[in-house]
């Protein structure tokens, strides 16, 4: 069965810490991980994309990584910042030649205080 | 470039009345997604379209749920007979092409069935 889990569910961080948002996958055929931003009443803002063949990916102080032989995927998030409080979606496409399926995480929860 | 624009933003209806969501994707892309969060929920897939095609449907709902993407003007979702289920927040997102490519997302429409 196709799934994607994140953990943790939730996630208080004092403003300035680091952190680290975890995600497991079982879909396959693997096409691509994304990890997405999404504010609360708001849609999601992407923030990485990544294909198989690639290990870490940057977007500022955003850096996901993703181990494609253990099927996970990690969001690690340098100098928390109040305006990173929202949720983050891990989503897996798969290759199907047949159509676009996107398997989404049901996200972490992430509040940082100052 | 305006961006991916949903409308309207929220959207109040009866029982058993019909609700259409409009999704007016990027410029230049042809690609559009749907996806429904319920609340308390992840997002889940809908229905992926091109220019007047439906390439996969697999997440709509057997009945009532329908969507079209014409030749000219917007992506159209639309319910007929609407329960108190229905209510949700239903998000677009549109992409220049089927694979590699972040999907941007409109800020979604909120539905609720009273």
């Amino acid at each position: 069965k196709n799934q994607v889990e994140q953990s943790p569910q939730s996630l208080i961080i004092l403003e300035g810490k680091n952190c680290t948002l975890q995600c497991n996958y079982t879909v396959s055929p693997f096409s691509n991980l994304r990890w997405y931003k999404q504010d609360t009443g708001r849609g999601p803002v992407s923030l990485t994309i990544m294909t198989f063949s690639e290990n870490t990916k940057s977007n500022g102080r955003y850096t996901a990584t993703l181990d494609a032989d253990t099927k996970q995927s990690s969001l690690h998030i340098t100098a928390s910042q109040l305006s990173d409080s929202a949720s983050y979606i891990c989503v897996v496409k798969t290759g199907s030649n047949t159509g676009n399926q996107f398997y989404f995480g049901t996200g972490t929860s992430l509040t940082v205080i100052p | 470039n305006a961006g991916v624009m949903q409308n309207p933003r929220h959207l109040v209806r009866r029982r058993g009345q019909e609700a259409r969501l409009r999704c007016s994707p990027m410029k230049g892309h042809s690609h559009v997604y749907w996806y429904r969060q319920l609340p308390e929920e992840g997002l889940k897939f809908m229905v992926y379209l091109q220019k007047e095609n439906i390439i996969d449907e697999s997440g709509m709902p057997k009945e009532r749920f329908s969507a079209e993407f014409p030749k000219e003007g917007p992506s159209i979702l639309r319910i007929q007979q609407v329960v108190r289920g229905d209510s949700a927040a239903y998000f677009c997102a549109s992409s220049p092409s089927r694979t590699g490519s972040l999907e941007t997302f409109g800020s979604g429409t909120r539905l609720t069935v009273v």
